[in-house]
């Protein structure tokens, strides 16, 4: 069974560029959630989808940011436009979600975002 | 946000060695936590899970221990092997999904 892919592994733009990093979570897992981790800080929550609605997206740091799941499959998280503290590894992570209590998530590679 | 934090940021040990990597918790409502292994290019890999309900659990070569009274998580990690160097995370969860993450101990085994 695939795992969680995540697309590019690497992006490097200039700041103001748009950027749009894309999950694909493993097949029938209804939650998704995106993460970012800073340069030597703690991986921190962004949203979680279940199934294509939003729902927490609590972390999403300012309205640059967008993310979307068209059709409850994959996952697409646009920043537009980007800015310095927007570097980082953007993670994403999927769950069953056939459960009432937590579930552990399986996440992707990250996209390493880089912006100059 | 919740404070989850790690009492090391590295941790060498020698192969054939028990490691112990620590993690403070402030919020006492975290019913669930879980460590995660990050190698270099890869994403978080879910190690071991547990409950608030459970003080002990244990897998292969693997232990996480819960202390709910001072908020302490542990993972201890037994006759540690090169493979075993990695990032080591903690997180822990406050909803039914959310999860609050530590920034990670690097543990580094000398062969």
């Amino acid at each position: 069974e695939a795992g969680v892919t995540q697309f590019p592994s690497h992006s490097v733009i200039e700041k103001g560029q748009t950027v749009t990093l894309r999950c694909d979570p493993i097949s029938g897992h209804d939650n998704l959630y995106w993460y970012r981790r800073v340069m030597g800080k703690e991986i921190k929550f962004l949203l979680h989808f279940v199934k294509e609605s939003k729902q927490d997206e609590s972390g999403m740091p300012n309205n640059r940011f967008l993310a979307e799941r068209t059709g409850g499959t994959y996952s697409t998280l646009k920043v537009q436009p980007a800015e310095l503290e927007d570097s980082g590894v953007y993670f994403c992570a999927s769950s069953l979600g056939a459960r009432q209590y937590q579930e552990t998530q399986y996440f992707g590679p990250g996209t390493r975002l880089l912006v100059l | 946000g919740e404070s989850v934090g790690l009492h090391l940021p590295t941790l060498s040990v020698q192969e054939g060695d028990n490691s112990i990597i620590n993690c403070a918790y402030s919020n006492s409502a975290s019913d669930y936590f879980i460590w995660y292994k990050q190698e270099s290019g890869k994403g978080p890999q879910f190690i071991i899970d547990i409950r608030s309900n459970m003080d002990k659990r244990q897998g292969q070569r693997v232990t996480v221990l819960l202390n709910k009274t001072v908020k302490h998580l542990s993972l201890q990690i037994a006759a540690t092997q090169p493979g075993d160097s990695a990032v080591y995370f903690c997180a822990e969860s406050l909803t039914g999904n959310q999860f609050y993450f530590g920034t990670g101990t690097s543990l580094t085994v000398i062969p």
